[in-house]
C-alpha cells in the first residue's frame, strides 16, 4: 500500500543537540511538507517542496532546515537554535501542489529533555 | 494575506445529535477548502474538499460541508454524531492554481460526544 511514513514516532533529544526527523512517501507525490503542531495552535507551517532539490520556507523555519535529495524523502533536521523545539511534527505530501489536498504521515512527538 | 478561523475551540455533542462545525476564510477569491480529522496523536484524514461547482460537498464518515460564497464560510455538518466522531477537527484553504504554495489550516475545533 503507497503512504507516507514518519519515523520515530517519538524522540527525545537533550538540549544543545540536532535531531533529524524522516519522511518517506512511496505516492510518487511531487510535493512535500513539515508542519508543526502545538496545543491550540493549530498546524503552522515549516518547510515544503514542490521538486527534488527545491525547497521553500514557511511561517516558522527558524531553528529548522531541511534537504530534497530525492522524490521520496523529506528529513527536517531540528537544530540546537530551534528554542521551544517539543512539539508534535506532521509530514505530508501532495500532486502538483494544494489542488488535491495533502496525505499527513502519523507525525513524530519531539520532546528536550 | 490568506487565514482561516474556527471560531470554536471545543465543542460537545450528545451522542445522535446533529453537528456543524464553523469554518471562515479570508480570501480575495474562491479558495480550494478543505476538512481534515485528526484522532490523538495520529496524522490528518481529509474529509472532504471544495474547489468549484456544486457549493455542498460529501465526504467520508457521512460528513457534508457548504460553501458560502457571501458568508466567507465552509461549515462542517453531520446529520447524526457517533462517539467514534470525537476528534479533533481542522479546515484549510489553499490558492487555487498555485502550485508553489502550502496549505493554510486553522486552529482547530476538539470535539468530544457525551452519551
Amino acid at each position: 500500500d503507497g503512504g507516507i511514513t514518519q519515523s520515530p514516532k517519538y524522540l527525545f533529544r537533550k538540549e544543545g543537540q540536532n535531531v533529524t526527523l524522516s519522511c518517506e512517501q512511496n505516492l510518487n507525490h511531487d510535493a512535500m511538507y513539515w508542519y508543526r503542531q502545538d496545543p491550540g495552535q493549530g498546524l503552522r507551517l515549516i518547510y515544503y517542496s514542490q521538486i527534488v532539490n527545491d525547497f521553500q520556507k514557511g511561517d516558522i523555519a527558524e531553528g529548522y532546515s531541511v534537504s530534497r535529495e530525492k522524490k521520496e524523502s523529506f528529513p527536517l533536521t531540528v537544530t540546537s537554535a530551534q528554542k521551544n523545539p517539543t512539539a508534535f511534527y506532521l509530514c505530508a505530501s501532495s500532486l502538483q501542489g494544494v489542488n488535491y489536498g495533502y496525505t499527513f504521515g502519523s507525525g513524530t512527538r519531539l520532546t528536550v529533555v | 494575506a490568506q487565514s482561516v478561523t474556527q471560531p470554536d475551540i471545543h465543542i460537545t455533542v450528545s451522542e445522535g445529535a446533529s453537528l456543524e462545525l464553523r469554518c471562515n476564510y479570508s480570501y480575495g477569491a474562491t479558495p480550494y477548502l478543505f476538512w481534515y480529522v485528526q484522532s490523538p496523536g495520529q496524522g490528518l484524514q481529509l474529509l472532504l474538499k471544495y474547489f468549484s461547482g456544486d457549493t455542498l460537498v460529501q465526504g467520508i464518515k457521512g460528513f457534508e460541508a457548504e460553501f458560502k460564497r457571501s458568508q466567507s464560510s465552509f461549515n462542517l455538518r453531520k446529520p447524526s454524531v457517533h462517539w467514534s466522531d470525537a476528534a479533533e477537527y481542522f479546515c484549510a484553504v489553499g490558492e487555487p492554481g498555485q502550485a508553489g504554495t502550502a496549505l493554510i489550516f486553522g486552529k482547530g475545533t476538539t470535539l468530544s460526544v457525551s452519551s
